[in-house]
């Protein structure tokens, strides 16, 4: 089956560490996202790519890095430049990054800074 | 611009409709809608891409108004299923995607 994975599902840091959320994708998509959620709140763009080797910055990255080095790929790194990494994060991928193209997206990773 | 969605939040009885409406300041180039369980990832239910566009079915559908600057979605005889927060999406230009600010929607049976 097609689809995107993120792993882990849960993960826990401790204050001034790096950690690596994982995002795999099977469907051959050229666009791949990440996006951040807070309880109650909406989905905020962090870092987006449209093809392999490019990426952009959303509209919160700061304390944020990626890479998108294989097209299935595209992991994020929460560094501790992060003030308040503590929220839910999603990874996206589509077809393209056009208007017309509906996002898919993994189950997500819970990340708790302790 | 992120577009704003209303009501933030409602409650329903099984059967009673709701409509959800995504309003943004300029014209959207597309809306999407999406639903997400809690603790769970979105889904989506469906894309409008022309001002006075209607899509769905007898259900859940969803209109676009003429100067693309609002977009409805309809829940209608609305099931326990139904329960989640709604967001809509859109693509902001230079190929950013961003969402509405959600919709918390509950039905009671």
């Amino acid at each position: 089956d097609g689809g995107i994975t993120q792993s882990p599902k849960y993960l826990f840091r401790k204050e001034g560490q790096n950690v690596t959320l994982s995002c795999e994708q099977n469907l051959n998509h050229d666009a791949m996202y990440w996006y951040r959620q807070d309880p109650g709140q909406g989905l905020r763009l962090i870092y987006y790519s449209q093809i392999v080797n490019d990426f952009q910055k959303g509209d919160i990255a700061e304390g944020y890095s990626v890479s998108r080095e294989k097209k299935e790929s595209f992991p994020l790194t929460v560094t501790s430049a992060q003030k308040n990494p503590t929220a839910f994060y999603l990874c996206a991928s589509s077809t393209g990054t056009y208007s017309y193209n509906e996002q898919f997206f993994g189950p997500g990773t819970r990340l708790t800074v302790l | 611009q992120q577009p704003v969605q209303s009501p933030q939040a409602v409650i329903l009885r099984e059967g009673e409709d709701a409509v959800i409406n995504c309003s943004s300041s300029k014209a959207l180039y597309s809306v999407h809608w999406y639903r997400q369980k809690h603790g769970e990832a979105p889904v989506f239910l469906m894309i409008l891409l022309k001002g006075g566009e209607q899509k769905g079915h007898e259900k859940i559908s969803a209109s676009f108004n003429e100067k693309k600057q609002q977009s409805s979605l309809y829940l209608t005889a609305s099931q326990l299923s139904y329960s989640g927060t709604y967001f809509c999406g859109t693509e902001s230009g230079t190929y950013k995607y961003i969402f509405g600010t959600g919709t918390r929607l509950k039905v009671l049976a």
